[in-house]
């Protein structure tokens, strides 16, 4: 079974500046995708960034971007310039078939 | 683009009655829909995985019998409770991925969930 965890229960930053937050999966898969979500308060689940597993180029989406390591199956994802409104818990999900998630990460932007 | 709906937001019943959640996609077809849970200060728990047309996948552990899905269109899915206890109280998500993606790998889009509590 594929198995996702995160370290990481709660995190803080400060306003603008820059936060990782950690992800680490278990698979026996070459082929996958790995996701980063975000869900503020409104519990509204909300796509931040994709990885395929088999480009080695790390996904960027603006403020955000992934250090995918395929060999030691992690996958972090870094926030730049943090905003208020990045407040919200993180998850870190697995597809390969159906979508497995991480325990969460509950990331508080400071003013 | 990707907008998943579902109604109702929020939903209190009596333990024995039977409770219906919506999960439409807005603007596209999604070939799968998914049905999750989620307690307070956890994570989302897969209970099935549905596909227009046929019948739903559920995850062990999960009464087939108890969380009802239909899949009736690319664009609509149900999950009925029946016979809701207070133990079925949580907040429900769905899920839906386009059509004609890859078959594992798509993307999910999430509705905003549906809080229910029963007494």
């Amino acid at each position: 079974a594929q198995t996702v965890t995160q370290s990481q229960p709660e995190m803080s930053v400060q306003e603008a500046e820059t936060v990782t937050l950690s992800c680490t999966y278990d698979t026996s898969e070459s082929n996958y995708y790995l996701f980063w979500y975000k869900q503020p308060p409104s519990r509204q689940m909300i796509l931040v960034i994709r990885q395929e597993a088999y480009k080695q180029q790390n996904a960027t989406e603006n403020r955000f971007s992934v250090n995918f390591q395929k060999a030691a199956k992690s996958f972090s994802l870094k926030i730049s310039d943090s905003q208020l409104g990045d407040t919200a818990m993180y998850f870190c999900a697995y597809n390969n078939n159906d979508m497995r998630f991480g325990a969460g990460t509950r990331l508080t932007v400071k003013p | 683009g990707a907008v998943v709906s579902q109604h109702p937001s929020w939903v209190i019943c009596k333990s024995g009655t039977s409770v219906k959640i919506e999960c439409r996609s807005l603007d596209f077809q999604a070939t799968t829909m998914f049905w999750y849970r989620q307690f307070p200060k956890q994570s989302l728990m897969l209970m099935a995985t549905s596909n227009e047309g046929s019948k739903a996948t559920y995850e062990q552990g999960v009464e087939k019998d108890k969380f009802l899905i239909n899949h009736a269109s690319l664009t609509l899915s149900t999950l009925t409770v029946t016979s809701a206890h207070p133990e079925d109280s949580s907040f429900y998500i769905c899920s839906a991925a386009r059509i004609g993606r890859a078959g594992f790998g798509e993307t999910q889009y999430f509705g905003p969930g549906t809080r229910l509590l029963v007494l």
